[in-house]
């Protein structure tokens, strides 16, 4: 059964501090996302990136940065977190190519900045 | 740019009643559709999918046709349950590249016995 896994369920962090989300795919899939899920206004993409070491940015980039080091893991950091980054955070990766592939999705990372 | 606009919710049915989430898009080209369901305390799967205009997609007992000529893809189901209860959203792939979707802000469902 495929898989994306991301480290947290739930996260509470203080403003300021840096924040790490990992996210981790075992279907050998060339692309992963980061989304944030907000009420009213649906999932909004933060980074992409379509092989290691390669990112694009989403929509709102601003304030966060990724890494992919290695094909199967993705990351998403918060350099200064800031209570406008309360949200939930989910990860997501697709095989390359194709307009209709479909994103496998993990379960989410709840982030509360105090 | 490509967007998504979704009915207002929240949605709030008896079980067996017909359920229509309208969905209605913004696009160049032609845009691939996705419907995926969120269950609670999940991540988001796909529900169904259509790939050019006049397609039906299908899963679980919900429909959705892409309808170019409205530039629509609403998600039907005859008879919903209470496990129907979720948030469901509307989605497209404008054709670049990378498999990039754009969402619509999502409809949540809650279906009573």
């Amino acid at each position: 059964d495929v898989k994306v896994t991301q480290s947290s369920r739930y996260l509470v962090k203080r403003t300021g501090e840096k924040v790490f989300l990992e996210c981790v795919q075992d279907m050998d899939h060339e692309n992963m996302f980061w989304y944030r899920q907000d009420p009213g206004l649906g999932l909004r993409l933060i980074y992409f990136s379509y092989d290691v070491k390669m990112k694009e940015k989403g929509d709102i980039p601003e304030g966060y940065s990724v890494s992919r080091e290695k094909k199967e893991r993705f990351s998403l950091i918060l350099e200064s977190a800031s209570t406008n980054q309360t949200s939930m955070y989910l990860c997501a990766s697709s095989i390359a190519g194709g307009s209709y592939n479909e994103q496998f999705f993990g379960p989410g990372t709840r982030l509360t900045v105090l | 740019g490509n967007s998504v606009t979704q009915m207002e919710g929240p949605v709030t049915l008896s079980e067996e009643a017909f359920l229509t989430i309208n969905c209605t898009y913004t696009a160049t080209g032609y845009p691939s559709l996705f419907w995926y369901v969120q269950y609670p305390g999940e991540g988001l799967q796909l529900l169904l999918k259509a790939t050019k205009a006049d397609d039906k997609g299908s899963n679980k007992g919900f429909e959705a046709t892409y309808r170019k000529e409205t530039t629509s893809f609403h998600l039907e189901k005859g008879s919903v349950q209470v496990s129907d209860s979720a948030v469901y959203f509307c989605a497209l792939h404008g054709g670049t590249s990378y498999g990039k979707l754009t969402f619509g802000q999502g409809t949540i469902l809650t279906v009573h016995p």
